[in-house]
């Protein structure tokens, strides 16, 4: 497609259940980025994938969290045993080679709300 | 370490010129960004600045000085739809891609 598209939109989900989030970057896009926006704050960087790989997790807030990427395309963002403060919107970004100097065009994210 | 700072909020009316300032401390740098964001939509690019100067866009400016760790965004002929958050972003140390946001300014365009 001629962006980056994230699913579902919205997801609503009770305390304790798991959740898939699930983007797809720009084609021929080799690097992918996850955010998360907590309400009035910043973007918050979870963790980048080059390819199929992820050089760099430090952002992911707990073992509850993980994101795997498969055939240098779409990724998956995991929560397990969610609690209130996962409560976030969850932004995908892709950008083309991951250069330092790379820009990042972000998806319309995801918006997750745990009960 | 890396930190980001802009203000919080700012309000300026339609038809004028706002500025809005953001500071950097990065122990590597590798340019700064600025994104737009529309409450409840994602932060679309708005500029890119890796050498000291001016960058024009149309309404859009974006400048930058290293040797301050300092960029401004400037919007003239301000209209209503630029109310939105305005997001200043550098990358961090090394190539990691974690690309490192401050807390966004948000302006609000009045009549």
């Amino acid at each position: 497609g001629a962006g980056v598209s994230q699913s579902p939109s919205n997801k609503v989900t009770e305390k304790g259940k798991d959740v898939e989030l699930r983007c797809d970057p720009i084609s021929g896009h080799t690097a992918l980025y996850w955010y998360r926006q907590s309400l009035g704050q910043g973007l918050e960087f979870l963790i980048y994938f080059q390819g199929n790989s992820a050089p760099d997790k430090s952002g992911l807030p707990s073992d509850r969290f993980s994101a795997e990427r498969t055939g240098g395309s779409v990724s998956t963002l995991t929560i397990q045993r969610t609690q209130q403060e996962d409560s976030a919107v969850y932004l995908c970004a892709s950008s083309s080679s991951g250069g330092a100097t790379d820009t990042q065009y972000f998806g319309p994210g995801t918006r997750l709300t745990v009960l | 370490g890396q930190n980001i700072d802009q203000p919080t909020e700012m309000t300026a009316t339609e038809g004028a010129i706002v500025q809005i300032n953001c500071t950097y401390q990065t122990s590597g740098f590798n340019g700064l960004f600025w994104y737009q964001q529309h409450a409840g939509e994602a932060p679309t690019f708005l500029s890119y600045n890796v050498l000291d100067g001016l960058e024009e866009k149309g309404r859009f400016s974006s400048f930058l000085s290293r040797s301050k760790g300092y960029s401004y965004l400037l919007l003239k002929e301000l209209q209503m739809k630029d109310s939105a958050s305005y997001l200043c972003a550098s990358y961090g140390s090394g190539n990691t891609g974690k690309l490192i946001f401050g807390q966004g300014t948000t302006l609000q365009v009045k009549p």
